[in-house]
């Protein structure tokens, strides 16, 4: 089973600033499958980015992901309030498809 | 546009099982992998495992093979997760999920979830 470590475990930021997430997988993940979602607080998960740097539809342009192996990156350019939620990685390259444990974005 | 409706909250005994349901509508049902992902309080998410209704086998994370079952019905459009011998850490919300590719199991459409408490 694919281990993914996320860091930070919490992120504080304002709004305009940019923020980095980063996501280590324990092994190479097949192919770049990899994706991130966002989930607000009594929500759903939402995609935002697959084959670690496909934006989903819909998904504005200052969200990106980048990174191949085992390191991925998702940044966005400039926080918007809507932005402040938990952000999960998810390896789908191997059964089962792990999430990490989540890294929070709170409003400094 | 896909939506995927799932059957409302349950509160089931330590040792019991519990069905929940996913019913798609407004998009294919058939040819996209459906998946159910758990998330217990305060927690983060949980693959359980997965279905593609055209080919009606499942594939299970190791940690629920011998507990989940993942059936999907057709006609219906519905997909179902029973969990069995349930225990208080199973308490979760749990949703299903849409994979766009039969191939590629990142999800681009939730249910809104549903939630089981698992008490005595």
């Amino acid at each position: 089973e694919i281990v993914l470590t996320q860091s930070p475990g919490t992120l504080s930021l304002s709004p305009g600033e940019r923020a980095t997430f980063s996501c280590r997988a324990s092994q190479s993940v097949s192919s770049n499958y990899l994706a991130w979602y966002h989930q607000k607080l009594g929500q759903a998960p939402r995609l935002l980015i697959y084959g670690a740097s496909t934006r989903a539809t819909g998904i504005p342009d200052r969200f990106s992901g980048s990174g191949s192996g085992t390191d991925f990156t998702l940044t966005i350019s400039r926080l918007e309030p809507e932005d402040f939620a938990v952000y999960y990685c998810q390896q789908y390259g191997s059964s089962p498809y792990t999430f990490g444990q989540g890294t929070k974005l709170e409003i400094k | 546009q896909l939506q995927l409706v799932q059957s409302g909250a349950e509160v089931k005994k330590p040792g019991s099982s519990v069905k929940v349901s996913c019913k798609a509508s407004g998009g294919p049902f058939s040819i996209h992998a459906i998946s159910w992902v758990r998330q217990a309080p305060g927690q983060g998410l949980e693959w359980m495992g997965g279905i593609i209704p055209m080919f009606g086998s499942a594939n299970y994370a190791q940690k629920f093979q011998a507990r989940v079952t993942i059936t999907a019905d057709e006609s219906t459009k519905t997909t179902y997760m029973e969990l069995s011998s349930l225990r208080s850490e199973d308490t979760a919300v749990y949703y299903c999920a849409r994979a766009p590719s039969v191939y590629q199991y990142y999800m681009d459409v939730w249910g809104k979830g549903t939630t089981v408490t698992v008490s005595s």
